[in-house]
């Protein structure tokens, strides 16, 4: 069985501040990966997503993240954040195949301050 | 991009009814169809797979007799909570796979979730 680990699941960080989440998984064969926000009040968009190919993924609103098999990682990182950046982030994995649904880390709320 | 709605968005029942919340793909279609469930302050946690034509496929630990699932469509699939109790109050939230898009089969899009409060 799959699993998600998130290592932070508050964070509180100032404007401007460097973003690193962390997203740890356990499954054997092959993955993908997924990270989520989800603002207060809406539902889950997907920031980005990993299948295969360069490991170092770009997302939407800055944001990146670092696919390390070696480490069973997925973290996502963002150089500068914003206020409007406060939500709540999970970090999901399905099987390489794509048939299954999804299992979801814990969740990070993050809470940038101006 | 790929849209899904649910409805309704939110419900209010009392104890021992049962309510029924749909999931729609509305401007792709979806063979597959998963539902999953969000307690306040938690994680999603997959409940069922929901397959076009053929019978759910529940997560252990999910009572099929419960949460009956019906994907009479491919863009229709319908989750109905039967005798509902407080405890299944909850954020209900469905999601679909593009059956023709190429470049990410394996992406699923969310729909924005049914709040269900059983009082």
């Amino acid at each position: 069985a799959q699993s998600v680990s998130q290592h932070n699941h508050h964070v509180i960080l100032s404007e401007a501040a460097s973003l690193e989440l962390g997203c740890n998984y356990s499954y054997g064969g092959t993955v993908n990966l997924f990270w989520y926000v989800q603002y207060p009040g809406q539902h889950l968009q997907l920031l980005l997503k990993y299948f295969s190919g360069d490991p170092l993924v770009k997302g939407i609103k800055g944001f990146e993240a670092e696919f390390i098999k070696s480490k069973f990682s997925f973290n996502l990182r963002k150089p500068s954040v914003q206020w409007s950046d406060t939500a709540e982030y999970f970090c999901a994995v399905n099987s390489g195949g794509g048939a299954d649904g999804l299992t979801f880390g814990k969740g990070t709320h993050l809470i940038i301050q101006p | 991009g790929a849209v899904v709605s649910q409805h309704p968005s939110r419900v209010i029942c009392k104890s021992g009814t049962s309510v029924k919340i749909e999931c729609r793909s509305l401007d792709f279609q979806a063979t597959t169809m998963f539902w999953y469930r969000q307690f306040p302050k938690q994680s999603l946690m997959l409940m069922a797979t929901s397959n076009e034509g053929s019978k759910a496929t529940y997560e252990q630990g999910v009572e099929k007799d419960k949460f009956l699932i019906n994907h009479a469509s491919l863009t229709l699939s319908t989750l109905t909570v039967t005798s509902a109790h407080p405890e299944d109050s909850s954020f209900y939230i469905c999601s679909a796979r593009d059956l023709s898009s190429s470049g990410a089969t394996r992406e699923q899009y969310f729909g924005p979730g049914t709040r269900l409060t059983v009082t």
